[in-house]
């Protein structure tokens, strides 16, 4: 089946940088996209989601940016901070009821 | 203190037993996943249940079995038909209307360990 993924297995950065995190998709029929944190051992958190029929979505300091021309989703992290080391997830949801498709995780490491 | 919660968190299992994995929400939602994590990997779908009393396999159902009783609670039992038991497991709950576009909640976890 159609599935999500991402270009960076692992992404280093030094605190006070931005950060992106990019996910490619394949199903152009997903109208919904979530951008998930999760820290080791733990759960995944939610960050920010999006809405096919938008391109940009802003939280507190996260954007997510979406490109349905070359299915693509990136979610911006502004000056980020040690505490934002953990592995992100982006999903995608088709419609409906139906369940949501994950990718396989980017790690984000800061370091000071 | 809303949430979802799973216990134990960590499981060991003997080869050839039955082990059931508890997960209870009590966000008054309506539908609820379990996930199976391998290390380096995405969450993958084991099973989903969208009301009490129904639930429909996912893309990795083949050594697990649920139940979906109470609306609250979605237990998942890994069997020893399961071959590699051995992950992190994820449940997670939503709300389920159509028109809306749900976020899953997600539980702390609970790590298997088949010895």
């Amino acid at each position: 089946g159609e599935s999500v993924g991402l270009h960076l297995p692992t992404l280093s950065v030094q605190e006070g940088d931005n950060s992106i995190i990019n996910c490619a998709y394949s199903n152009s029929a997903s109208d919904y996209f979530i951008w998930y944190k999760q820290e080791s051992g733990k759960g995944p958190q939610f960050i920010i989601d999006i809405r096919s029929n938008m391109d940009k979505r802003q939280g507190q300091r996260v954007t997510v940016l979406l490109n349905k021309t070359v299915k693509h989703l990136s979610l911006q992290i502004a000056a980020t901070q040690p505490g934002d080391s953990a592995v992100y997830f982006c999903a995608e949801k088709t419609g409906g009821y139906s369940t949501l498709t994950f990718g396989k995780g980017t790690m984000l490491l800061v370091s000071p | 203190d809303g949430g979802i919660t799973q216990s134990p968190k960590y499981l060991f299992r003997k080869e050839g037993q039955n082990v059931t994995l508890s997960c209870e929400q009590n966000l008054n939602h309506d539908a609820m996943y379990w996930y199976r994590q391998d290390p380096g990997q995405g969450l993958r779908l084991i099973y989903y249940s969208q009301i009490v009393n129904d639930f429909q396999k996912g893309d990795i159902a083949e050594g697990y079995s649920v139940s979906r009783e109470k609306k609250e609670s979605f237990p998942l039992t890994v069997t020893s038909a399961q071959k590699n038991p051995t992950a992190f497991y994820l449940c997670a709950s939503s709300n389920q209307q159509v028109t809306s576009y749900n976020e899953q909640f997600f539980g702390p976890g609970t790590r298997l360990t088949v010895l």
